[in-house]
């Protein structure tokens, strides 16, 4: 069954940097898409960020551009996502997704919590 | 960016009754909607897209219509495990993708 595990969230201070990991299994990993989704504490959904299949095309939400990147390695069924310069509206769950079809998201990771406070 | 509007942001509805959940987008995105549900501490969980199919698994009383840009999520008989928040999704024009709002559905 498909399996996306987060992990990396943590406490950081605003302006430090952070990385997160999603590992994935029981899926054709390096044919679909991936992206990270956040939801801040009591907030609705924020997409974040896509990588294509084969890395060579990402995509990113105007809030984080320049500040986040995210990558993926097809030979360790992983994507991550490289957080600099934390702001405090960057605390929120991070998830990341898998890619169905036209871009909308039919598996889940339980999501790994960033806070970014002093 | 397509913007995503969810009304009403909660309804109050008993089990074994209906509930309608609108979603509204700020320009057509044609039939490009997907729908989520969410519970508390859980990821959410996709159970429509191209605005009327549902996702593999999701109970038939769980049906979606529209399209352009008016959006509808009717749950026929509400069980209680469907009492959650609901989010719509475009997937029309991106980047950004975009979510609605989020309409909680609460135990009357």
């Amino acid at each position: 069954q498909v399996q996306l595990v987060e992990s990396g969230g943590g406490v950081v201070q605003p302006g430090r940097s952070l990385r997160l990991s999603c590992a994935a299994s029981g899926f054709n990993f390096s044919t679909n898409d991936m992206h990270w989704v956040r939801q801040a504490p009591g907030k609705g959904l924020e997409w974040v960020a896509v990588i294509s299949f084969d890395g060579n095309h990402n995509y990113y939400a105007d809030s984080v551009k320049g500040r986040l990147t995210i990558s993926r390695d097809n030979s360790k069924n992983t994507i991550y996502l490289q957080m600099n310069s934390l702001r405090g509206e960057d605390t929120a769950v991070y998830y990341c997704a898998k890619n169905l079809r036209g871009y909308y998201f039919d598996y889940w990771g339980r999501g790994t919590l960033v806070t970014v406070s002093t | 960016e397509i913007v995503m509007t969810q009304s009403p942001a909660t309804l109050s509805v008993s089990p074994g009754e209906g509930a309608t959940l609108s979603c509204r987008a700020s320009q057509s995105v044609k039939t490009n909607v997907a729908w989520y549900q969410q519970k508390p501490g859980q990821a959410p969980r996709l159970l429509i897209f191209g605005s009327s199919t549902r996702a593999t698994g999701i109970p038939a009383r769980f049906s979606g219509s529209g399209s352009g840009t008016d959006f509808t999520l009717t749950i026929s008989s509400l069980q209680s495990e469907d009492f959650a928040v609901y989010y719509c999704q475009q997937y029309n024009t991106w980047p950004p993708l975009t979510f609605g709002g989020g309409t909680k559905v609460e135990i009357k």
